[in-house]
């Protein structure tokens, strides 16, 4: 399994209330990914980054912002939880091509949250 | 616009019968096509992948179709196990890029019946 680490697991918060995830891996992969999980759509991309503090939006990522100061850590912040964030987040990484990556990136445990 | 589509939202075989999961796809620029297994409770787990020149790919029980002209591409999954009943999601992606953003369907509930 890919050393990747997610944390929480679980947290249920409020609405208004700020939420920071963590993505932390052990694998020195350049590229890092937040997606999330809903019913009916699948995996979305939220934000990704390309490099230590190269950081670019993804479909859906209104209401959410990121950062990577260090290679191995990629931070989610909601900074106002609202309860259409309810979902499953999914960290995942993986190596360009150029580092002799394939197309496959691999994920982490996912952190289920819930906004009441 | 959803670039990665999956039209069956789930799929119940018998055990030892074929499996056959499909994926449709609007940007011609995917290069590379990937199929994702995910448990309850789990991450997703990469599975098989396919690059846009080649029509066919094979790994043990697991083969990949491509049909770019018709751009679609299926999972055959022979002999289908119990072990098998998870949900399995289509992504495509422009590995040649910047950055390998994979774009996923839906996905696909299958149920392996013993």
């Amino acid at each position: 399994d890919a050393g990747i680490t997610q944390s929480p697991r679980h947290k249920v918060t409020e609405t208004g209330t700020p939420v920071t995830l963590r993505c932390h891996q052990t694998e020195n992969h350049r590229y890092m990914y937040w997606y999330r999980q809903d019913p009916g759509h699948g995996l979305r991309l939220i934000h990704y980054s390309y490099g230590v503090k190269d950081t670019d939006k993804g479909e859906v990522s209104d209401g959410y912002s990121v950062s990577r100061s260090k290679t191995e850590d990629f931070l989610l912040t909601l900074e106002s939880a609202t309860s259409s964030q309810t979902s499953v987040y999914f960290c995942a990484i993986s190596e360009p091509l150029s580092r002799g990556g394939g197309p496959e990136a691999f994920f982490g445990q996912g952190t289920r949250l819930t906004v009441v | 616009d959803q670039q990665v589509k999956q039209n069956s939202p789930s799929l119940s075989v018998q055990e030892g019968r074929i499996s056959i999961l499909n994926c449709d796809y609007t940007n011609s620029m995917f290069d590379y096509f990937l199929w994702y297994k995910k448990y309850p409770a789990e991450g997703p787990t990469f599975l098989i992948s396919i690059s846009s020149i080649k029509d066919k790919n094979e790994d043990g029980r697991f083969t990949v179709f491509l049909n770019k002209s018709a751009k679609h591409l299926s999972l055959h999954i022979v002999p289908s196990q119990p072990g098998d009943s998870a949900v399995y999601f289509c992504a495509a992606s422009n590995f040649g890029g910047a950055t390998n953003k994979l774009i996923f369907g839906t996905g696909t509930l299958l149920a392996v019946q013993p």
